[in-house]
């Protein structure tokens, strides 16, 4: 079964940091490009961050640029994304979303997880 | 950055009604545009991408359409389990979602 699992979601106060982690199975992780998508409670959804399926190129919403880090480990099928100085606007559930139907580079998430939530809050 | 903008951002309907979502870019995007459907506490679920290409399990009362800066989807015949809130995403440059759109029971 083709399945993405997110892992390292909590509370967290303001400036500090979270790690998150997607687990991926029944896909040959190496061969797709990840993304992390948020979406903050109530709201719509957010794309925060790609990284193609070598790990070399990697991209960026403007309102994570410099404060979060996208990473993957084929060798163990992981994706992560490292946050540092968070802020309460960071506040949302984050899905990891596979790249995989459609034309390359403008493919569309045919696989996403089921969240994990992280809180930014004193 | 390209922008979405999706209208209605909610509708009522009832079930056997034909519904139609748009979905405008701030720019021409060719056909990269995708929709996804999403249901309270779950993960968003691909419906359509590249504007009009049905992913493999999707009923086909779901249908999309369009090209350059405006998209539709058409749902032929809402079913009780489509209701949900829709997303449209461009996939020409970087990702960017629509506000959504929620379809509700009238």
């Amino acid at each position: 079964e083709v399945q993405l699992l997110e892992s390292g979601g909590g509370l967290v106060q303001p400036g500090g940091s979270l790690r998150l982690s997607c687990a991926a199975s029944g896909f040959t992780f190496s061969s797709f490009a990840m993304n992390w998508v948020r979406q903050a409670p109530g709201k719509g959804l957010e794309w925060v961050s790609a990284i193609d399926y070598s790990g070399y190129n990697t991209y960026y919403a403007d309102s994570v640029k410099g404060r979060f880090t996208i990473s993957r480990d084929n060798s163990k099928n992981t994706l992560s994304l490292q946050m540092n100085n968070l802020r309460a606007e960071d506040t949302a559930n984050y899905y990891c979303a596979k790249q995989g139907v459609g034309e390359l580079k403008h493919d569309a998430f045919d696989i996403w997880g089921q969240g994990t939530m992280v809180t930014v809050s004193s | 950055d390209i922008q979405m903008t999706q209208s209605p951002s909610s509708l009522s309907a009832s079930v056997g009604d034909r519904v139609t979502i748009t979905c405008r870019a701030s720019q021409s995007i060719s056909s990269y545009l995708n929709w996804y459907q999403q249901k309270p506490g779950k993960a968003p679920k691909l419906l359509i991408y590249a504007a009009s290409t049905l992913q493999s399990g999707v009923p086909p009362r779901f249908s999309g359409s369009g090209s350059g800066t405006d998209f539709t989807l058409t749902i032929s015949s809402l079913q009780p389990e489509d209701f949900a809130t829709y997303y449209c995403q461009q996939s020409y440059s970087s990702r960017t979602f629509g506000q959504g759109t929620k379809v509700e029971i009238k």
